[in-house]
């Protein structure tokens, strides 16, 4: 039982680049949720899907795109990537409206 | 909207001291509570939530919260602190409606020997 996988764990993009990081979970969670944390500001909620076949944005969606591709599978994709994309990125499970599950980020810099 | 403020950005305790760490939270209804901890380069792990019930809530590694609704509080603490409890810790506070959590800005934990 992995709990929640996220490739890949480090990443430097150029500006303007595209990617997509993958979010995987085993738990069979219904709702999956992307976060980026910037030092000093917690955790944002980017986008979310609450279950499969759904998704809404988060307080801060822009520059982002998401799939929730299945139930096990949430990624985030960033096509145009900005050095204020800078971030560690989390993906995160739950079941409903229990706790969260998180995976063990995406430490992503833009240059 | 809902929100959660965590009034102290760092702290600092000597090891075997008492710690509480303070969260206050908004929420028009009654609201769902969770402490995690972060430790340096993981994800965020779950130490105990609040639902309903017993306002006293114990969770893993020693720790425990009180829910006080009077004061929108849930401040979490531990007797004696151990060395390996250095971390940054997050309060949050559920939406049920919506389905997401709303997190804090952490508190960071040193624990002096």
């Amino acid at each position: 039982n992995a709990g929640v996988t996220q490739t890949p764990k480090f990443q430097v993009l150029k500006t303007g680049q595209s990617m997509t990081l993958q979010c995987a979970q085993d738990m069979n969670h219904n709702s999956m949720y992307w976060y980026r944390q910037d030092p000093g500001m917690g955790l944002r909620l980017i986008y979310y899907s609450a279950s499969e076949g759904t998704t809404d944005k988060g307080e801060v969606p822009n520059g982002y795109n998401v799939s929730r591709l299945n139930k096990r599978e949430f990624s985030l994709r960033l096509e145009s990537a900005a050095p204020s994309q800078t971030s560690v990125y989390f993906c995160a499970s739950s079941v409903q409206i229990y706790e969260q599950y998180f995976g063990p980020g995406t430490r992503l810099t833009v240059t | 909207a809902q929100s959660v403020t965590q009034p102290d950005i760092h702290i600092t305790v000597s090891e075997g001291a008492s710690l509480e760490l303070r969260c206050n939270y908004s929420y028009g209804a009654t609201p769902y509570l969770f402490w995690y901890v972060q430790s340096p380069g993981q994800g965020l792990q779950l130490l105990l939530k609040y639902f309903s019930g017993d306002t006293l809530v114990q969770g893993i590694k020693g720790f425990e919260a009180e829910f006080k609704r009077s004061q929108s509080s849930f401040n979490l603490r531990k007797p004696s602190v151990h060395w390996s409890d250095a971390a940054e810790y997050f309060c949050a506070v559920l939406n049920t409606n919506a389905g997401k959590s709303t997190f804090g800005d952490g508190t960071t934990l040193t624990v002096k020997p």
